[in-house]
């Protein structure tokens, strides 16, 4: 039972333009949003995060959206660049923070020249 | 500022021997959180520690363990290894049970034959 989900293997754009990534989940417990985007060869990096009480949060060219009814979240990348390249995991925790982080499978984002 | 280090980087064992993964936290960290991340999967919780005593559990079977020094390094142990045991072990080190977002290490790649 896959409690956060990432439909989307694989996502690829170009330099510029805006890179979408989505996540949804089922467990209405959920109350802390996080991305984290992975190298080869190298562990997870925090990306931003979102609480339930929010419904967007924004740093720099990286924005969250949190749609609480449909139990979606998005993240958008803009302007997006090459080294933007990496796997991107959504997660989600029910403790506010960052305990206990259930992560869906990862989208594969490549950034083309 | 030391970020989290793992070792060994690679491990091969055979069905049934037990494994041994080490961790060394962020400095100022005193919270060391375990994950699994088999191939095309996200990961998925083992534990987390929290000033030397375990604070919540995955789900994972007792034959995984893990320990919490006074330093806040940490270990990871896996007894009777399974096939399925093969996959990327990451730790996470992050402030007071996940009040700062978690900060990993390049984990240990584990290799069950």
């Amino acid at each position: 039972d896959q409690q956060v989900k990432q439909n989307s293997p694989s996502l690829s754009v170009q330099e510029g333009r805006i890179s979408i990534l989505n996540c949804d989940y089922t467990n209405s417990m959920f109350d802390y949003f996080l991305w984290y985007k992975k190298y080869p060869a190298e562990g997870p990096t925090f990306l931003i995060s979102i609480s339930s009480i929010k419904d967007k949060n924004e740093d720099g060219r990286f924005t969250v959206f949190l749609n609480k009814s449909a139990k979606h979240l998005s993240l958008h990348i803009v302007p997006s660049q090459p080294g933007d390249s990496a796997v991107y995991f959504c997660a989600a925790s029910e403790q506010g923070g960052s305990e206990k982080l259930v992560f869906g499978k990862g989208t594969k984002l490549t950034v083309n020249p | 500022e030391t970020g989290v280090t793992q070792s060994p980087t690679h491990l091969i064992k055979t069905r049934g021997q037990q494994v041994t993964l080490r961790c060394s936290s962020q400095s100022g960290h005193n919270t060391v959180s375990w994950y699994q991340q088999a191939l095309g999967q996200g990961p998925q919780f083992i534990f987390q520690y929290y000033r030397e005593e375990e604070n919540g559990r995955g789900n994972f079977p007792p034959r995984f363990s893990g320990l919490q020094f006074p330093n806040y390094s940490s270990e990871l142990n896996v007894n009777a290894l399974e096939l399925d045991d093969s996959a990327l072990y990451l730790c996470a080190s992050s402030l007071d049970r996940g009040l700062s977002p978690l900060h990993f290490g390049n984990g240990t790649r584990l290799t069950v034959t």
